[in-house]
């Protein structure tokens, strides 16, 4: 098993351009998270799903979008990057269990 | 509000000696604690959990954490440090009141540094 996996590792973007953050897992969870992580701030829950086909906001939700089509995939939107998108972002995902979340590498972003 | 607070931004110690990485919790009703690892460009993994029952935990690696509800603290520790043991850790605590799909309120995260 893959586990949690995302693309691409690492990216630059011009403030304006839009982009789209892939995370797909293999373990069949229901749940999946889309995190940044900005040094000395933890990190913060951007969106999330329950499911297929449900999306959620989370604590930091503006001027991102994300998408549940298919189970094993959630994609992270970016329509006008700006600097301060710039952060390392991670994509987890949770079974039946309510404890234990797993994460894939993180991306990561700047936005010049 | 849920959230953790991790006091020390980085935390040096030497091999072979005991380490601690202090993390105190606020939560309404009974918490929810855990710590992950995070080593350099990887993504978080998890080392332990406390839900209920025995206030000490073991997890991976060799680690363990303490709950203590009077200090409202769940700090890790491990006897014997590893140079390996060296990364990021975040302590974190989910929020009781399962909004947002039960997520986890991370801490800002300690740097573990061991020398040899």
């Amino acid at each position: 098993n893959a586990g949690v996996t995302q693309t691409p590792k690492f990216r630059v973007l011009k403030t304006g351009q839009s982009m789209t953050l892939l995370c797909a897992q293999d373990m069949n969870h229901e749940y999946m998270y889309w995190y940044r992580q900005d040094p000395g701030m933890g990190l913060r829950l951007i969106h999330y799903s329950v499911g297929e086909g449900t999306t959620a906001k989370g604590e930091v939700p503006d001027g991102y979008n994300v998408s549940r089509l298919k189970k094993q995939n959630f994609l992270l939107g970016l329509e006008s990057a700006a600097p301060s998108q710039t952060s390392v972002y991670f994509c987890a995902s949770r079974g039946d269990s309510p404890w234990e979340q797993f994460f894939g590498p993180g991306t990561r972003l700047t936005v010049l | 509000a849920q959230s953790v607070a991790q006091p020390e931004d980085q935390v040096n110690v030497a091999e072979g000696n005991p380490l601690t990485v202090k993390c105190t919790y606020s939560v309404s009703g009974n918490p929810y604690l855990f710590w992950y690892v995070q080593y350099p460009n990887r993504g978080l993994q998890f080392l332990l959990k406390y839900i209920t029952g025995d206030n000490l935990v073991k997890g991976s690696y060799g680690f363990e954490a303490e709950f203590n509800k009077s200090q409202t603290s769940f700090h890790l520790k491990k006897p014997s440090a590893l140079v390996s043991d060296s990364a990021l850790y975040f302590c974190a605590v989910r929020d009781p009141l399962m909004e947002y799909g039960n997520k986890l309120v991370f801490g800002a995260g300690t740097i573990l540094r061991v020398k040899s």
